[in-house]
């Protein structure tokens, strides 16, 4: 398995512009997990999926922020409008939990880099 | 989740064992000990993970003290590629999923 695809790598945009962030789950993972890192806030969860449904959307800083996930091979993190605070490494990660007791593991992405300027 | 205490850095030489401890005093009884590591640039990776028994598989060992009040995470022999940030993460098993909560780990450093 190529494992969790995320893209792109590396986002440069301007301020008030739409970011939009991809990712492929491992194949068969049911569980799908937006975080970011930043060096001030470590990593933090923002979204996580179960069969394609958002789960706890806790994390999402505000409005400007929103996750879809409309299959179980596809997902996307959108912010619109971007601003500069938004700069952080985003991770996608996937797990499978076939006990259903919550022990599984997660497999993160690459994670792609955003920079708002 | 239980909150989780670890030293923000440790060195080791090459070759050598490198143990990683982490403190969770306040664990529950049906919290479990994650380890994930983070190499430079790149997505954290997953370890091992333990609920009371000591736990091994092919990346490292984890010793889980009786009282599972604090773990050691054990890479045997250390390599230049293990120099990384290490997260112990405490979480309670959910049948709904479950957030992994990362605090500041420990960077490891491997000395050649």
């Amino acid at each position: 398995d190529a494992g969790v695809i995320q893209s792109p790598r590396h986002e440069v945009t301007e301020m008030g512009q739409e970011v939009t962030l991809r990712c492929k789950p491992i194949s068969g993972h049911d569980y799908l997990f937006w975080y970011r890192q930043t060096m001030m806030r470590g990593l933090e969860l923002l979204i996580y999926f179960n069969n394609n449904v958002p789960i706890d959307d806790s994390g999402m800083p505000e409005d400007r922020f929103s996750a879809k996930m409309p299959n179980a091979s596809f997902s996307t993190l959108k912010i619109q409008p971007s601003e500069p605070r938004d700069s952080a490494v985003y991770f996608c990660a996937s797990s499978l939990d076939p006990s259903g007791v919550g022990t599984d593991t997660q497999y993160f992405g690459p994670g792609t880099r955003l920079t708002v300027l | 989740d239980a909150k989780t205490t670890q030293p923000p850095s440790m060195d080791c030489a090459e070759g050598r064992a490198a143990n990683l401890p982490c403190n969770h005093s306040t664990i529950s009884g049906n919290e479990y000990v994650y380890w994930y590591r983070q190499i430079h640039s790149q997505g954290p990776q997953y370890i091992i993970h333990g609920l009371k028994n000591n736990e091994t598989n092919e990346m490292a060992s984890l010793i889980i003290t009786e009282d599972r009040k604090s773990s050691t995470l054990i890479l045997p022999h250390a390599t230049l590629r293990d120099t990384a940030v290490y997260y112990c993460i405490v979480r309670v098993a959910r049948t709904s999923g479950s957030r992994l909560t990362f605090g500041e780990g420990t960077q490891l450093t491997v000395n050649p």
